[in-house]
């Protein structure tokens, strides 16, 4: 069965310091993996999408990694704010049917 | 702007009743998407549609119905709600399958 496994399930960060999370997957045939931002009573917003010959995938502070050999991803923030404040979601998509495999995310809270 | 959106935001229903949530998208995408979330739980396919008349099972999909009459819209209708069907539902739309899908800003259902 595909399962996308995220750590931590959650976490605390003062405002402008960096963090980072991660993502275990088992989803076969692997196709793209993404991030998303989920904001407090709202829907995900993609971050980011890499597939397998990519391993490094920017957008603004948010830098994702991918090692399609070990099956983990993770997501770094770089100089944290308080609008950082959400739950980021790793999908997994996988070859032939393009079905999703969600996480559970991972709640960041931002303190001033 | 292009965009998805969903009503009601917030719906409280009786055991039994019959419940439809309502989701409409402009991008004019083929692909539309059901899920529901749930605290320690990744997002769970409900339904999905590939087009016009196409309508297809995800994985928890019992006690859910969809029809896709036009491109626009696919209603997702709870035949008989339980209180496990209480959750938080989210619709999305993507181009082509494998392309990132956009999420709706999700309805908040609550069975009593």
């Amino acid at each position: 069965k595909n399962q996308v496994e995220q750590s931590p399930q959650s976490l605390i960060i003062l405002e402008g310091k960096n963090c980072t999370l991660q993502c275990n997957y088992t989803v076969s045939p692997f196709s793209n993996l993404r991030w998303y931002k989920q904001d407090t009573g709202r829907g995900p917003v993609s971050l980011t999408i890499m597939t397998f010959s990519e391993n490094t995938k920017s957008n603004g502070r948010y830098t994702a990694t991918l090692d399609a050999d070990t099956k983990q991803s993770s997501l770094h923030i770089t100089a944290s704010q308080l609008s950082d404040s959400a739950s980021y979601i790793c999908v997994v998509s996988a070859m032939h049917d393009y079905k999703l495999s969600f996480g559970a995310g991972t709640t960041v809270t931002v303190r001033a | 702007d292009a965009e998805i959106t969903q009503s009601p935001r917030h719906k409280i229903t009786e055991t039994g009743r019959q419940v439809t949530l309502a989701c409409h998208q402009t991008w004019n995408h083929n692909n539309m998407f059901w899920y529901r979330q749930d605290l320690g739980h990744g997002l769970r396919l409900i339904h999905y549609s590939y087009g016009v008349q196409d309508t297809n099972k995800g994985e928890v999909s019992d006690g859910y119905s969809v029809s896709r009459s036009n491109t626009e819209d696919l209603p997702l209708t709870l035949e008989s709600a339980a209180s496990s069907q209480t959750s938080v539902y989210f619709c999305a739309s993507s181009e082509s399958l494998g392309d990132t899908q956009y999420f709706g800003p999700g309805t908040r259902l609550t069975v009593l």
